[in-house]
């Protein structure tokens, strides 16, 4: 079964800093990993996602995430956050096999201060 | 990728009656939903796999008769949280999975059984 593990439960940073949100996962056979930002009382919404091919994924509002498959990890970045970027960011991993079933991570909280 | 349409967006009720969550999927047949729960401040667990036309698969520890899904057309996956119980408050998501974008997810009801 595929596991996924997001090192940080919560990450203060200041308005205009970079950001990276870490991500590892576990898996025995081939994964898509996604990223998405859940805003207080709401769904969630797709930052990006790997599927396959360039292992440098760029999504929405700035954000991007790399691929390593031998550190199993897919880490997510921004160069300069905003404060509307404070939000819970998860991290999640399915596997065709397992009947497309999506594994979260614990997710990372994001405060961006002023 | 898909639209979701999730209701309601929130309701209260009382200890021991029964409420119905919709989710329906505006513009994807959605041969398979996921219904998800997130207690606050924690990640989403999955309950169960909707499939239309047959019995939904439960997630190990969620109990059947107490969490009822109906998948009875390509667009509409219902949710029945039966004898609701103040343990049974939580925030749950629906989720479709689709071709684009791979998941897309409703914008949740917060339940408050008093």
């Amino acid at each position: 079964a595929q596991s996924v593990t997001q090192l940080d439960s919560q990450v203060p940073v200041f308005e205009e800093a970079p950001v990276e949100l870490r991500c590892n996962y576990s898996s025995s056979v081939s994964v898509y990993l996604f990223w998405y930002v859940q805003y207080p009382n709401q769904g969630l919404q797709l930052l990006l996602k790997y599927l396959s091919g360039s292992t440098l994924v760029k999504g929405i509002n700035g954000f991007e995430a790399e691929f390593n498959k031998s550190q199993t990890s897919f880490h997510l970045r921004k160069p300069s956050v905003h404060i509307s970027d404070t939000a819970e960011y998860f991290c999640a991993v399915s596997v065709r096999a397992a009947g497309n079933k999506l594994t979260f991570g614990g997710g990372t909280r994001v405060l961006v201060k002023p | 990728g898909a639209v979701v349409s999730q209701h309601p967006s929130w309701v209260i009720c009382k200890s021991g009656t029964s409420v119905k969550i919709e989710c329906r999927s505006l513009d994807f047949q959605a041969t398979t939903m996921f219904w998800y729960r997130q207690f606050p401040k924690q990640s989403l667990m999955l309950m169960a796999t909707s499939n239309e036309g047959s019995k939904a698969t439960y997630e190990q520890g969620v109990e059947k008769d107490k969490f009822l899904i109906n998948h009875a057309s390509l667009t509409l996956s219902t949710l029945t949280v039966t004898s609701a119980h103040p343990e049974d408050s939580s925030f749950y998501i629906c989720s479709v999975h689709d071709r684009v974008d791979g998941y897309t997810f409703g914008s949740g009801t917060r339940l408050t059984v008093v």
